[in-house]
């Protein structure tokens, strides 16, 4: 079935430093893949996503990257602050439709 | 905001309960999704609802059911509930067309502790 794995669990990084996570998708049907943070007890929020007619995408200190042959994607958070620690899960979808879910990166910045 | 809402927003209960969770779409989203949240299993779609019918069905236990009603509120019911039942179940709304700018939008989630 539709698979989506998340690399790595844990992320510790100094304030400052450059973040990345990898996920890795099995339906090659997926074309919609966007990146959520979710804060503890609170809904995932939307941070960046990438359609597969492109293969980066740049939000300010936030990007994306997307190799479709290999069925990877991943997340790149430049000069780390603290207040970008949180879980971040990355999905895959078919044309924005149901998500299927990475098991999420517990990213901490320490200042 | 997302204008997504979900009621309760927390639910404790006893195990072979039956309990119900409500969500309202933003308005003119056609697509409901429910997915839960464990710690265990992270974040799983359950079910999915199209303009009161029913979609996409994910790793959805027999237990629970879900409808979608002609104002496209849509309701989460759960049965015999277990421990394991015990999470954090988000419903996400959607406009249907898939183009640049379009997102799920999620609610803020219902925590249901079943004891």
């Amino acid at each position: 079935g539709e698979n989506v794995e998340q690399h790595p669990s844990t992320l510790s990084v100094q304030e400052g430093d450059s973040a990345v996570i990898k996920c890795t998708y099995s339906d090659s049907a997926s074309n919609y893949f966007p990146w959520y943070k979710q804060e503890l007890g609170k809904r995932p929020q939307l941070i960046i996503d990438i359609r597969s007619n492109v293969g980066e995408k740049k939000d300010q200190r936030i990007a994306v990257t997307l190799n479709k042959t290999a069925k990877h994607f991943s997340l790149h958070i430049t000069e780390t602050q603290p207040e970008d620690s949180a879980v971040y899960f990355c999905a895959a979808s078919i044309n924005t439709d149901k998500l299927i879910f990475g098991t999420g990166t517990r990213l901490q910045v320490f200042p | 905001d997302s204008g997504v809402t979900q009621t309760p927003k927390h639910l404790i209960t006893a195990t072979g309960q039956r309990v119900t969770l409500r969500c309202s779409p933003r308005s003119g989203d056609l697509s409901v999704y429910w997915y839960q949240q464990s710690l265990d299993q992270g974040l799983q779609f359950l079910i999915q609802y199209y303009n009161g019918e029913e979609r996409a069905k994910g790793n959805i236990l027999e237990r629970f059911s879900a409808q979608q009603f002609p104002d496209l509120h849509s309701e989460l019911n759960l049965s015999s509930l277990e421990l394991g039942d015990s999470a954090l179940y988000f419903c996400a709304s959607y406009g249907g067309r898939d183009a640049e700018g379009n997102e799920q939008f999620f609610g803020p989630g219902t925590r249901l502790t079943v004891l």
